[in-house]
């Protein structure tokens, strides 16, 4: 049992590239959800998706596009990278017991120069 | 007002004191509420759930105060283990950004 699985762990872009970053979980969970945290903002959430087949937009979610592709992976995307995105990334998936644990990923730590 | 708020600290305290950390919220409607810790350069981990009735796990005691909409939590006897980030957290049900509303988190550094 993994967890909450990210890759990649490291990654440098220069601007105007594009990435995705990958997240997968075998919880069976149904909610999963992307945060990014930068030195003093504490974790901000980038989108989230509450089931398969749909996505809603968080707190930041200009410059980034999502897809769940099934129950099991939500990945975030980049289309043109800037450096103001420069953080780093946790995806995240809720459990359904009644309290609410949030199971994150080990982050995905994005520079963009 | 924000809606999670905590002293960002530095709480720099020596091995074996007591210390609390404080945390309001600014949604009267929230329904569940935790502690969360984060190691430096890792991803936050659930501490604890906070309940009505206070809540004890060894030397960690979470409290909740519904009415001034205040949430707390109290380590004794701290280790040099426990220094990290805490993060206090809000689950606004049918909130517009997901489940659970971060606070920014506070810094504990114990030192021998």
């Amino acid at each position: 049992n993994a967890g909450v699985t990210q890759t990649p762990k490291f990654q440098v872009l220069k601007t105007g590239q594009s990435m995705t970053l990958q997240c997968a979980q075998d919880m069976n969970h149904n909610s999963m959800y992307w945060y990014r945290q930068d030195p003093g903002m504490g974790l901000r959430l980038i989108y989230y998706s509450a089931s398969e087949g749909t996505t809603d937009k968080g707190e930041v979610p200009n410059g980034y596009n999502v897809s769940r592709l099934n129950k099991r992976e939500f990945s975030l995307r980049l289309e043109s990278a800037a450096p103001s995105q420069t953080s780093v990334y946790f995806c995240a998936s809720i459990g359904t017991s009644g309290y609410n644990e949030q199971f994150f990923g080990p982050g995905t730590r994005l520079t963009v120069l | 007002r924000k809606e999670v708020e905590q002293d960002p600290g530095p709480f720099n305290v020596p091995e074996g004191a007591t210390v609390a950390f404080n945390c309001t919220y600014s949604n009267s409607a929230s329904q569940s509420f935790f502690w969360y810790r984060q190691d430096c350069r890792k991803e936050p981990k659930l501490l604890m759930s906070v309940y009505s009735s206070g809540n004890e796990d060894g030397r960690f005691t979470a409290q909740l105060n519904r009415a001034s909409q205040y949430i707390s939590l109290l380590i004794r006897d701290s280790k040099l283990s426990d220094s990290a980030t805490y993060l206090c957290v809000v689950n606004n049900y049918g909130g517009s950004q997901g489940n659970l509303i971060f606070g920014k988190g506070t810094k504990l550094s114990v030192k021998p």
